[in-house]
Formats: structure tokens, C-alpha cells, sequence
């Protein structure tokens, strides 16, 4: 069955830190990517979305992301975290065979220390 | 203000009382999808449509209804909750002009089933 792996649950890091979050999905086929953030108490709000062309998509808040179709993943980076960039972060994976089937990661929480 | 909205925001109920959670969207959207939330599972669609009158399941459809008669609006219903329900709800919504495009969550629904 295809699914989205975050192995990731938690992480924690100090403000001015790197950041890559790991995204794998098993699917064969094209897919759309997306990397969705979730502030405390907040909803879903899209951080940026690949479809086709340039591998690597830069979004909003300085993250951006890589698609590398080899290995089935699409991991979220940001070269410097700073403390209200503690949140959620859920990757999610349209199938284009399908075009309504949308799976989602099981989360990655960030923690940053201040 | 194009926005998802979702009422209740909260709702604490009984097992067996029948509910509604609803949904609605202002930017005639297409694609409408529930999804629950869960610690350490991530977001699990329940139900989507592609359009009025056309509904499909998603991963976890048991014990939910939907239906879409307008464009804009795509109630949840439990006929019969069961405290296994109690989750966080979002509804979400996008357009599929040009290919299946990013979503736009609802402030989303905490339910406690009793």
C-alpha cells in the first residue's frame, strides 16, 4: 500500500541551527509533493508544494525542499531555525494516478530552544 | 476573505447521539476532503468529493457519512459515535483547475465522544 514516512518524530534544536526533516513515500508512479506546517492551536497551512520541473522548491519562511525521485524523498531544509519556527510539519503526497488521494506523514514535531 | 470554516469548534457528546460537524468554503473549490488527526498519526482522510454529488472513501470511513449537494459546503455526519472518534477534525478544500492544487484547511473540530 503506498504511505509516507516522516522518521522524525521530534526534534529538537537550538535557534540558528540547520534543519532537514526526512520525507520517503513508496509510489511508484508521478506524484504531487507538499510540505504542510502546523503552529500550535493552528491548522494546516501550506509551506511549499512540488510538482514538476526544478527539484528543488523554495517556499515561504526561508524552508525549502528537495525532490529526489531516485529515493523516493522530498526533505524539508532550512539553513538557520529560529524560535517560531516550532510547529508541526506534515509532508503529504498526491498519487497522479488517482488525482484525489492525498496521504499524509505522521508528523514531525520541531521544538526550538531559544 | 477566502477561508474554510467548520462548526462546532468543539462539541462534547455521548455515544450513539447522532452529530453534524459541518464545512463550508468560499472559494468554489471542487475537491473537499475530511480528515482526523491523531497523536503520531498524522492527518487520516476519511472522506473526499470531487464535485457535487461525488463522493469517494478515504483511509478510515467507518462510522462517518458525507454528503455534497452544494459546491460549498460538505457536512460530516456520525450517526453513531463511538468514543474511538474523539480526534481532531479538519476539513479542506482546492481547486483541481491545472492539476490537484495545494489545501486549504478549516480551523478544525475537536470532538470527545463519551
Amino acid at each position: 500500500a503506498q504511505s509516507v514516512s516522516q522518521h522524525n518524530h521530534h526534534v529538537i534544536l537550538s535557534e540558528a541551527a540547520s534543519l532537514e526533516l526526512g520525507c520517503n513515500y513508496s509510489y511508484g508512479g508521478t506524484v504531487n509533493l507538499f510540505w504542510y506546517v502546523q503552529y500550535p492551536g493552528q491548522h494546516l497551512q501550506l509551506l511549499l508544494k512540488y510538482f514538476s520541473g526544478d527539484p528543488l522548491v523554495k517556499g515561504i519562511k526561508g524552508f525549502e525542499a528537495e525532490f529526489i525521485k531516485s529515493k523516493f524523498s522530498f526533505n524539508l531544509r532550512k539553513p538557520s531555525v529560529q524560535w517560531s519556527d516550532t510547529a508541526e510539519y506534515f509532508c503529504a503526497v498526491i498519487l497522479y494516478s488517482s488525482a484525489s488521494k492525498i496521504i499524509f506523514g505522521s508528523g514531525t514535531r520541531l521544538s526550538i530552544r531559544p | 476573505e477566502a477561508q474554510v470554516t467548520q462548526n462546532p469548534r468543539y462539541l462534547i457528546t455521548v455515544t450513539g447521539k447522532k452529530l453534524t460537524v459541518t464545512c463550508s468554503q468560499n472559494m468554489n473549490h471542487e475537491y473537499m476532503s475530511w480528515y482526523r488527526q491523531d497523536p503520531g498519526l498524522g492527518l487520516r482522510q476519511i472522506y473526499y468529493s470531487m464535485n457535487v454529488e461525488v463522493t469517494d472513501k478515504g483511509d478510515v470511513p467507518e462510522g462517518y457519512k458525507v454528503s455534497r449537494k452544494e459546491k460549498r459546503n460538505f457536512p460530516l455526519i456520525l450517526e453513531s459515535p463511538s468514543p474511538n472518534q474523539t480526534s481532531l477534525y479538519f476539513c479542506a478544500s482546492s481547486s483541481l483547475a491545472g492539476g490537484h492544487n495545494e489545501q486549504f484547511f478549516g480551523p478544525g473540530t475537536r470532538l470527545t465522544v463519551l
